[in-house]
């Protein structure tokens, strides 16, 4: 059974910097990009980037560029996702999931819920 | 890409069969998935490339379309339906979501 389990939630002050791990299971974790996207409280779901596993190469949504790095360990199948430089707006749960070649998310990790607060 | 999906919300009955619309804002031939997600849970796939239902999706759930318009149709709504639905285009990053579809009873 794929499973991707995710970090617990996390308290930040504006300006910090969160990671968050996602660990995966259940499959080759090289034979999926893993991807992240973010949802704000009551908010839709905005993709941030994705990685791929198998060489570490990285692509970031515009709106994240600059602020966002992910990373993969393949030691330990694990993806990280850091977020940098950290304002209230980005309060959100944030979620990893692995995409296949249809860029389909399935299944997802449980979720992150990162509160950025003073 | 800007995905637009309509209606926001929806209410509807068990039984009933509605209809939600996404489109694109450019051509993304059929590179559509549909999710849906329940308070306080992941999104779960419900369908990929525009009409074929993930494993363990029931037949109710149905998809079509091509180009830049697409719809998800539930015909028989069960309880267990009522959430919100995304439709997220597959086409080519970054793999943009519409701002979601509430199923209300």
């Amino acid at each position: 059974e794929v499973q991707l389990l995710q970090s617990g939630a996390d308290l930040k002050k504006p300006g910090a910097t969160v990671k968050i791990s996602c660990k995966v299971s259940g499959y080759t974790f090289t034979d999926s990009f893993i991807h992240w996207v973010q949802q704000a409280p009551g908010k839709g779901l905005e993709w941030m980037g994705r990685i791929d596993p198998e060489d570490g190469d990285a692509l970031y949504a515009d709106n994240f560029r600059g602020r966002l790095t992910i990373t993969a360990d393949r030691s330990t199948d694990t993806v990280y996702m850091e977020l940098t430089s950290l304002t209230i707006e980005d309060t959100a749960f944030y979620y990893c999931a692995p995409g296949d070649t249809l860029v389909r998310f399935d299944p997802w990790g449980q979720g992150t819920l990162v509160t950025v607060s003073s | 890409i800007q995905m637009t999906q309509s209606p926001s919300s929806l209410s509807a009955s068990v039984g009933d069969r509605v209809t939600v619309t996404c489109r694109a804002s450019q051509t993304i031939n059929r590179s559509l998935n549909w999710y849906q997600q329940k308070p306080g849970k992941a999104p779960k796939l419900l369908m990929y490339f525009t009409s074929n239902l993930q494993s363990g999706v029931p037949s109710r759930f149905s998809g079509s379309g091509s180009g830049t318009d697409f719809t998800l149709t539930i015909t028989g709504l069960q309880r267990e339906d009522f959430a919100t639905y995304y439709c997220q285009q597959s086409h080519r990053a970054p793999y943009s979501f519409g701002q979601g579809t509430k199923l209300e009873i």
